[in-house]
């Protein structure tokens, strides 16, 4: 079974600044299964990154997605308003299908 | 404009059994993979399980003894069964749809809220 870690589990920051988010596999998958979403208060998630560095449609170009083996990462380069969320990490595969990370808030210092 | 759409009762009683159905619009539902996931009030997502548009499915391990995905493609929907239902199947119940099982979630319904409770 692989388990997603995510760090750190908050991140209070200004808009404005630059937000680096870790999601760490319990062992080596595949950057082609994972993807990352994005949650706000009282929404559905949405997906933000998928193969590890690919945006999904509309996504805007603040958002990047990195890494490899077990150590992948998110960066939103310029927090705006709207990017105070809370993060989440998923691989996606067979066995055992889907698994989530814990997630990551980032909320306004 | 596709849509998922997640309806059912939103109280259950303890012990019983917990059924809801996506309705997807705006798009047949072959070819994809339908999926549920959950969220505990406060806490994360939690994968419930996913059935192809031929009827396989995958269930994650921890809840496979009591869970049931099910497709009906004549009326585009799919559904989800949770027997003996606890306090702590209590949370946001989501449908989500996907090209396969080695696939992102790009698109996701509103959720529904299912409280278990006497």
């Amino acid at each position: 079974e692989i388990v997603l870690t995510q760090s750190p589990g908050t991140l209070s920051l200004s808009p404005g600044d630059r937000a680096t988010l870790s999601c760490r596999a319990s062992q080596s998958v595949s950057s082609t299964n994972l993807a990352w979403y994005q949650q706000r208060p009282g929404q559905a998630p949405s997906l933000l990154i998928y193969a590890a560095s690919f945006r999904a449609t509309g996504i805007p170009d603040r958002f990047s997605g990195g890494g490899s083996g077990t150590d992948f990462s998110l960066t939103i380069s310029r927090l705006e308003p709207e990017d105070f969320a809370v993060y989440y990490c998923q691989h996606y595969g067979i066995s055992p299908g889907i698994t989530f990370g814990p997630g990551t808030k980032v909320d306004i210092k | 404009q596709v849509q998922l759409q997640e309806s059912g009762p939103g109280l259950v009683n303890p012990s019983e059994t917990l059924s809801l159905t996506c309705t997807v619009s705006g798009d047949s539902i072959n070819n994809y993979y339908c999926t549920w996931i959950r969220q505990s009030p406060g806490k994360g997502l939690e994968w419930i399980g996913y059935v192809s548009y031929s009827g396989s499915t995958n269930y994650n391990p921890s809840l496979e003894s009591r869970v049931a995905i099910s497709i009906d493609t004549s009326k585009n929907q799919f559904s989800l069964r949770v027997t003996s239902v606890t306090a702590a199947d209590t949370g946001v119940y989501y449908c989500a749809r996907s090209r396969g099982y080695s696939s992102p979630l790009p698109l996701w319904g509103r959720g529904t809220l299912v409280t278990v409770s006497s």
